[in-house]
């Protein structure tokens, strides 16, 4: 109930492409739904979040689909670029504090 | 804005030893969670702290743990060090309940 699975584990985009990150929960209680993006020896850096009453957001060349119904929501990042190698994560949170569950990540790689 | 500061970055222990992590919140930043971070079970939640007092656990022994200072900053203990306690140890600070989350660096922990 406590999961949040993400999909895929890895993930090579030519550059200029469109990278999809998927995650799928099962607590219907989460309310708050963020992505962060992580370069080696770095924290995980808040990318953009989303909160169910919205099924989409946009911020510059990222977007988060979110379908209530389904239990699902992704990360669409446009025209891929090498900077946006890194490892995503996808998160959820119950409105109980500041306890986030994490999805298990996606290791994007973006070829030039 | 000084972002969230951990302390140290790096440190060396042996097993059996205790081991004590720092954590400088945002300022402005009530809330504190801390996070484990490892190649095999990713991110995974601690505790939480919000105005001194322990919010919310994770599924950790009782040799982690933690508190909160009057000024928001935040340590987090973890006693007889074993060799899977090596990890990636994660802070982040929130303005409250369910807002944005923002990471420190980590501190780097390898038990040897």
């Amino acid at each position: 109930q406590q999961q949040v699975k993400q999909s895929p584990q890895s993930l090579i985009v030519q550059k200029g492409g469109i990278s999809i990150i998927n995650c799928a929960y099962e607590n219907t209680a989460f309310d708050y739904f963020p992505w962060y993006q992580q370069f080696p020896g770095k924290g995980p850096a808040l990318l953009i979040a989303i909160r169910p009453d919205v099924s989409e957001k946009k911020e510059g060349r990222f977007t988060i689909s979110f379908n209530k119904s389904a239990k699902q929501f992704s990360l669409h990042i446009m025209d891929s670029q090498p900077g946006d190698s890194a490892t995503y994560f996808c998160a959820a949170n119950e409105n109980q504090g500041g306890k986030l569950i994490f999805g298990q990540g996606t290791e994007l790689s973006v070829k030039p | 804005k000084a972002g969230v500061t951990q302390t140290p970055r790096y440190l060396i222990k042996t097993r059996g030893q205790q081991v004590t992590l720092s954590c400088s919140p945002i300022s402005g930043h009530r809330s504190v969670s801390w996070y484990q971070q490892t190649p095999g079970q990713g991110l995974q939640f601690l505790f939480e702290y919000f105005s001194e007092t322990q919010r919310n656990k994770g599924n950790f022994p009782g040799r982690f743990s933690g508190r909160q200072f009057s000024n928001s900053r935040s340590e987090m203990n973890v006693s007889t060090l074993e060799l899977g306690d090596s990890a990636l140890y994660l802070c982040a600070s929130s303005w409250g309940k369910n807002t944005e989350a923002f990471f420190g660096q980590g501190t780097r922990l390898t038990v040897v």
